[in-house]
């Protein structure tokens, strides 16, 4: 199983440029997540979907949107990249089963650079 | 705002030594659980403990849970090389969606 992966690994936009990070899960999981980590911050929740059709921000939202494609897709998407966005972005997904005490898979991040 | 706080922020020890990380959080939890990332990936849940339990085992891994002190800690025993990496602790809200990360400690495992 590739478990979940995101698309691109890299990226480097300029100020005012646009863009969608991709992420893909195969577990089946009903919630998916998008997190950014900034170097001695830890994670911050950007977005969660709790179920497929359903989207709710998280802890810092504020430039971005999503989208729940489907079951097993949730994208993030820059309208109009700042150098505060440069991160590292990682997706997670997580089971319906059990949802208090289920734990967060994560992709390996795609990293972010705005000049 | 973070919901937890570890500390230390780093810490280096020696191989065979035991390594110690605290978690402190703000809210009523449901859970609380932890992680570790190595360098250039995402990260892998480690354990997890319920808000009733106070202590749980996995391994080399220890957890306690102090829900009056809204405070956890992680021990891992005789540590190695391969222990090095960043650990995070993580709190899940009442609706059991939202899980909320702290700052992490980064562990350095000297061999």
């Amino acid at each position: 199983n590739a478990g979940v992966t995101q698309t691109p690994k890299f990226q480097v936009l300029k100020t005012g440029q646009s863009m969608t990070l991709q992420c893909a899960q195969d577990m089946n999981h009903n919630s998916m997540y998008w997190y950014r980590q900034d170097p001695g911050m830890g994670l911050r929740l950007i977005y969660y979907s709790a179920s497929e059709g359903t989207t709710d921000k998280g802890e810092v939202p504020n430039g971005y949107n999503v989208s729940r494609l489907n079951k097993r897709e949730f994208s993030l998407r820059l309208e109009s990249a700042a150098p505060s966005q440069t991160s590292v972005y990682f997706c997670a997904s997580k089971g319906q089963t059990d949802s208090y005490n289920s734990p967060l898979h994560f992709g390996n991040g795609t990293r972010l650079t705005v000049t | 705002s973070q919901q937890g706080e570890e500390d230390p922020q780093a810490l280096s020890i020696q191989e065979g030594e035991n390594a110690t990380m605290n978690c402190s959080y703000k809210t009523s939890i449901n859970n609380l659980q932890w992680y570790r990332q190595n360098s250039g990936r995402g990260l892998v849940h480690l354990i997890l403990i319920r808000s009733n339990e106070r202590e749980k085992h996995s391994g080399r891994l220890r957890v306690t849970l102090d829900t009056s002190k809204k405070s956890s800690s992680l021990l891992i025993t005789a540590s190695r090389a391969a222990d090095t990496a960043s650990y995070f602790c993580a709190t899940v809200n009442t609706g059991g969606f939202k899980t909320i990360f702290g700052a992490g400690t980064r562990l350095f495992v000297k061999a």
